[in-house]
């Protein structure tokens, strides 16, 4: 048990579909991460939240959209995804953001399909 | 650029000891971590290190060299279920994460 939950695990959609992913993190960390993960890659990351505010967007498709109204809970909300978007979607939250030792803890992630 | 290697697969016998390397290119430097990753499982972390020299944690040992861009996970006294991904992780000089894409080690009786 991470302390970090992601819902769904597995994900279906077509190409003109609306999801969402939800994160969730019982740790009281002040730092929320989302991760691309495709076969043999490395790790993607995607947008990072501290205290709530967006700190980072690394030119992600907008068909992406990350949301964080609280400082437990992170969103993904796609819409109009692409193939090659399938991949494992990877929650993480760190006690900090932008300090050198502060690991992060991920969830387990969603694996996400688009057909 | 900036970039992380790693082998991409290392095989290893139960009870045995393996090393899996990583260099690094950055720009600047803020500590290196290790994380180990089962199959359809999250990510764990297993190490950090900042300063140059060997840290050990059990059967696992991680060791830097700054000057080198080098580190190491050594495991020691090898178990089925050590077989995963390990990967390494480089904390640059904007404190942003950069990953590498894992070491599978794959552990046979």
């Amino acid at each position: 048990e991470t302390g970090v939950t992601q819902t769904p695990r597995h994900l279906v959609m077509g190409m003109t579909n609306k999801k969402s992913l939800k994160c969730e993190q019982h740790l009281g960390h002040n730092a929320m991460y989302w991760y691309k993960q495709s076969a043999k890659k490395p790790l993607e990351l995607m947008f990072v939240y501290s205290l709530e505010e967006r700190v980072e967007n690394n030119s992600v498709p907008s068909r992406f959209s990350p949301e964080c109204p609280n400082s437990s809970h992170l969103f993904l909300h796609l819409h109009t995804l692409q193939p090659e978007d399938s991949a494992l979607y990877l929650c993480a939250s760190s006690q900090d953001y932008g300090t050198g030792g502060s690991e992060q803890y991920f969830g387990p992630g969603t694996r996400l399909t688009v057909t | 650029g900036q970039n992380i290697d790693q082998p991409t697969e290392m095989t290893a016998t139960e009870g045995a000891i393996v090393q899996i390397n990583c260099t690094y290119q950055t720009s600047g430097f803020n500590g290196l971590f290790w994380y180990q990753q089962h199959a359809g499982e999250a990510p764990t972390f297993l190490s950090y290190n900042v300063l140059d020299g060997l840290e050990e944690k059990g059967r696992f040992s991680s060791f830097l060299s700054r000057s080198k861009g080098y580190s190491y996970l050594l495991l020691k006294e090898l178990q089925m279920k050590d077989s995963a991904s390990y990967l390494c992780a480089v904390r640059g000089g904007n404190y942003q994460l950069i990953w590498g894409a894992g070491t599978k080690l794959i552990i046979k009786p």
